[in-house]
């Protein structure tokens, strides 16, 4: 069975920093297209960021600059290291594998609240 | 950036048919995926591909994508059906994965 485990939300400082986790079994990082995706209170799904089994990565432009998808294969997780948070980066964010351009496995997703 | 315009509501009787739509320009060169998303929890992908269901979606739920629209449509609606369901591409230009505002899905 597939699990994908978000950690790491909580309330941050606007300009602070965060960095999120998501932890898999019953499948291997290394081998899969992982991304995050985010959705803010009462609002729509939206792709955040992607990497790659090869490392590459490609970012939304709202976050461009600011996140940075990483991955541990030795510990099958990876992170988003979120900076310069803002008060429209509040959202439930979730990890989620992508298979073949869709995602067919999602976390249960971690709240981020960015606020002073 | 590629843009998918979704209905913010649709309202059905339960065993009737709802439709949900899903426009974008030229959407119908584009493979389309939907997710159901029920209050409090992650989204679920019911169709991928425009018209393949993922094991344990019932033939109820079936999809179709032509020109500037994809549709979702749900047969003989259950009230268990109520529920936000998204549609998704992939942008090639930008390589970027691009979702709908999302439509919720009423049982009358």
């Amino acid at each position: 069975e597939v699990q994908l485990v978000e950690t790491g939300g909580g309330l941050v400082q606007p300009g602070g920093s965060l960095r999120l986790s998501c932890t898999a079994s019953g499948l291997t990082i290394s081998t899969d297209y992982m991304s995050w995706l985010r959705q803010a209170p009462g609002k729509g799904l939206e792709w955040v960021s992607i990497i790659y089994s090869g490392f590459s990565t490609y970012y939304a432009d709202s976050v461009k600059g600011r996140f940075t998808i990483s991955r541990d294969n030795s510990k099958n997780t990876i992170y988003l290291q979120m900076n310069s948070l803002r008060a429209e980066d509040t959202a439930v964010y979730y990890c989620a594998r992508e298979k073949d351009r869709y995602f067919d496995f999602w976390g249960q997703g971690t709240l981020v609240t960015v606020s002073s | 950036s590629y843009l998918l315009t979704q209905p913010p509501s649709v309202s059905v009787a339960p065993g009737k048919t709802a439709r949900i739509t899903c426009g974008g320009n030229n959407i119908g060169s584009k493979s389309v995926h939907w997710y159901r998303q029920k209050p409090g929890q992650a989204p679920v992908l019911v169709i991928s591909y425009d018209k393949d269901r993922p094991s344990g979606i019932p033939e109820r739920l079936s999809g179709s994508n032509s020109g500037n629209t994809a549709t979702l449509t749900i047969s003989r609606v259950e009230a268990g059906d109520e529920a936000d369901y998204y549609c998704h591409v992939w942008d090639s230009s930008r390589n970027l994965r691009v979702f709908g505002g999302g439509t919720k899905l009423t049982v009358l």
